[in-house]
């Protein structure tokens, strides 16, 4: 059992469309962080969370401590925000719990 | 913003090969991790270490070394290269412990022939 669940696996939407991936966990949390990763590219840290919301630009990321469960929307979603998107949980010490990631496409 | 580099994009390496993955970060943090990408399998951690000369295995250390002799700079090794570790590999790096962000290179796409 993956003690980071991600659905769904894959999403296709159309540009303008209001996006949401969700991230469940089974472990003891001290942050959950979304990660974006381009085709060929590397990843980039977009949210760090430990409580509540937290939005910056058209993205949204929520966590419900209690359900162990995590959101990342996306408003007017455009074919740039075409990528993988990776929740990771950040246990005790150095140890990270990584989703397999949500493959997006956008078409315009 | 903090910047990791690795020091190259792709490589292509023969069976038996000694492999060396460098990662350089410019903002003084403690904390380096090398990981490696498979499709469907996630991020799998290799070795970390939180301190020059100290280092931990992770989950997945069999057939690699790593090395942190200055702070900046923590190299990935792979002693004698086999087809199996054919993969995307990723750098990261983290301020001391506690919710911190982790900062990404661009990684390495490695094949094994």
């Amino acid at each position: 059992k993956n003690e980071v669940e991600q659905s769904p696996q894959n999403l296709t939407a159309q540009e303008g469309e209001f996006i949401t991936i969700n991230c469940s966990y089974s472990v003891g949390i001290s942050a959950l962080h979304w990660l974006q990763q381009h085709p060929g590219g590397g990843i980039v840290s977009l949210f760090m969370l430990s409580s509540g919301k937290k939005k910056h630009g058209r993205l949204i990321a929520t966590i419900n401590i209690q359900e162990k469960h995590s959101s990342l929307h996306i408003t007017a979603s455009h074919p740039r925000d075409s990528a993988v998107y990776i929740c990771a949980v950040g246990s005790a010490g150095n140890q990270f719990y990584f989703g397999t990631g949500t493959s997006l496409t956008v078409i315009p | 913003d903090v910047k990791v580099t690795q020091s190259s994009r792709y490589l292509v390496k023969r069976t038996g090969e000694k492999v060396f993955l460098e990662c350089v970060q410019d903002m003084d943090h403690e904390n380096m991790f090398w990981y490696r990408q498979d499709p469907g399998l996630g991020l799998r951690l290799i070795y970390f270490s939180y301190d020059v000369k100290m280092k931990e295995k992770g989950d997945i250390p069999e057939g690699y070394s790593v090395s942190r002799e200055k702070k900046e700079r923590f190299s990935l090794i792979l002693e004698s290269a086999s087809t199996n570790q054919t993969s995307m590999y990723l750098c990261a790096t983290r301020r001391w412990r506690g919710g911190e962000k982790l900062f990404f290179g661009s990684g390495t796409q490695l094949s094994v022939l």
